[in-house]
């Protein structure tokens, strides 16, 4: 079956440590994307990318950081100078990065608490 | 005013009523319009996507776009417990490459 793979599904750090969390899809997409989902906040986006090694931030790109050294694997690392990093990260993925024209289809989510 | 506004909810209705959720927006470039169910603890699925104005019909679901009032729908007839789960409304318009979501309304329908 094709998808999104987050894993793991929860993960806990203490604070001050830096923590990847991993995206990988085999639908063949050249897009892919992280948000983060709090509640009452909505989807804000964190990067982006259209192909391999290359990466834009998103909205929200502070104390994060990503890599994309292949087109089905885009992990992001939380870094310590993020500061409220406990949070649902989603991963996501399009045909193409041409906004509307390519729907998002996401994972599973990564729950982060950070304490 | 945001971009895309959407009542966050609950919004609980009785099994097998049509129950109807709506977004309106302010940029009126915006020309893709998508819902997306998302159950807890998972990732939103994408339930419809349409082009411009008009309708949509997917079995139980029917997507309404009116962009001369900036607004558009989800209808959900014979609603179903499993139906449970919070939808988000997301739009884009050509050239932008970011998709704008809502918050999101959660759902919930009555046994």
């Amino acid at each position: 079956d094709g998808g999104i793979t987050q894993s793991p599904k929860y993960l806990f750090r203490k604070e001050g440590q830096n923590v990847t969390l991993s995206c990988e899809q085999n639908l063949n997409h050249d897009a892919m994307y992280w948000y983060r989902q709090d509640p009452g906040q909505g989807l804000r986006l964190i990067y982006y990318s259209q192909i391999v090694n290359d990466f834009q931030k998103g909205d929200i790109a502070e104390g994060y950081s990503v890599s994309r050294e292949k087109k089905e694997s885009f992990p992001l690392t939380v870094t310590s100078a993020q500061k409220n990093p406990t949070a649902f990260y989603l991963c996501a993925s399009s045909f193409t990065l041409t906004g509307g024209n390519s729907p998002l289809h996401f994972g599973n989510g990564t729950r982060l608490t950070v304490t | 005013q945001k971009e895309v506004e959407q009542d966050p909810g609950p919004l609980s209705v009785p099994e097998g009523a049509i129950v109807s959720l709506n977004c309106t927006y302010s940029n009126s470039a915006f020309q893709y319009f998508m819902w997306y169910r998302q159950y807890s603890r998972k990732g939103p699925e994408l339930l419809m996507y349409t082009y411009s104005s008009g309708n949509k019909e997917d079995g139980r679901f029917t997507a309404q776009v009116d962009k001369s009032s900036k607004y558009i729908s989800l209808f959900i007839r014979d609603s179903q417990p499993s139906d449970s789960a919070t939808y988000l409304c997301a739009m884009s318009d050509r050239g932008d490459d970011k998709i704008i979501f809502g918050k999101g309304t959660r759902l919930h329908i009555l046994p």
